[in-house]
């Protein structure tokens, strides 16, 4: 049981490169959520899928754009790098609304802008 | 607007020593409070969640809603518990999480 996936694990783009983030979940789960993991400012939502279908805004959405393609994957896209998109990325789902039983989180991506 | 605070960026403390992480929030709904724990070269993971009142790894937390606080606590720390915490808030049913800006603690023998 993989659990979530995310690939690529390690990127670096050029300031203006555009590039896709991929997430993958076995767990049959209906939310994604997708964060950025920042030093000393924790994790802030990019975007999140409350179901297949739907996305919606977080926090820090400017410069990204998401796709639910199925339930189980959820894609994150940067169309025009920039240097400020330098970050860690996570993905996560959760089974039900309500954040009970906690996120599943993928082993992240790390990626540089320069 | 929904806030977690974690004042301490790094905690030190001696193997065999009491630790504890502070947390504290501010929201105006009934929070729903969460510890998550990443382990060097790990990835994120739940610890505790305040509504099944559990001891993880020795660990515990109490939710204050006086203090609007949930710090995390463990009376004899261990070597394994060196790791980045984060505290987080459920803000809505969506499922979304308001996280602080983690303590990392690191255990010394």
């Amino acid at each position: 049981n993989a659990g979530v996936t995310q690939t690529p694990k390690f990127q670096v783009l050029k300031t203006g490169q555009s590039m896709t983030l991929q997430c993958a979940q076995d767990m049959n789960h209906n939310s994604m959520y997708w964060y950025r993991q920042d030093p000393g400012m924790g994790l802030r939502l990019i975007y999140y899928s409350a179901s297949e279908g739907t996305t919606d805004k977080g926090e820090v959405p400017n410069g990204y754009n998401v796709s639910r393609l199925n339930k189980r994957e959820f894609s994150l896209r940067l169309e025009s790098a920039a240097p400020s998109q330098t970050s860690v990325y996570f993905c996560a789902s959760i089974s039900n609304f309500e954040g009970l039983h906690g996120y599943t989180f993928g082993s992240g991506t790390r990626l540089t802008v320069v | 607007a929904q806030r977690v605070t974690q004042p301490e960026k790094l905690l030190s403390v001696f193997k065999g020593a009491p630790v504890e992480l502070k947390c504290n929030y501010s929201y105006s709904g009934s929070p729903e409070l969460f510890w998550y724990v990443q382990y060097s070269r790990q990835r994120l993971q739940l610890l505790l969640r305040h509504i099944s009142r559990e001891s993880i790894k020795g660990f515990t937390a109490d939710l204050n809603k006086g203090e609007t606080s949930f710090h995390l606590k463990k009376p004899f720390a261990q070597e394994e518990d060196s790791a980045m915490y984060y505290c987080a808030l459920s803000v809505d049913s969506w499922g979304k999480l308001q996280f602080g800006a983690g303590t990392q603690v690191v255990v010394t023998p």
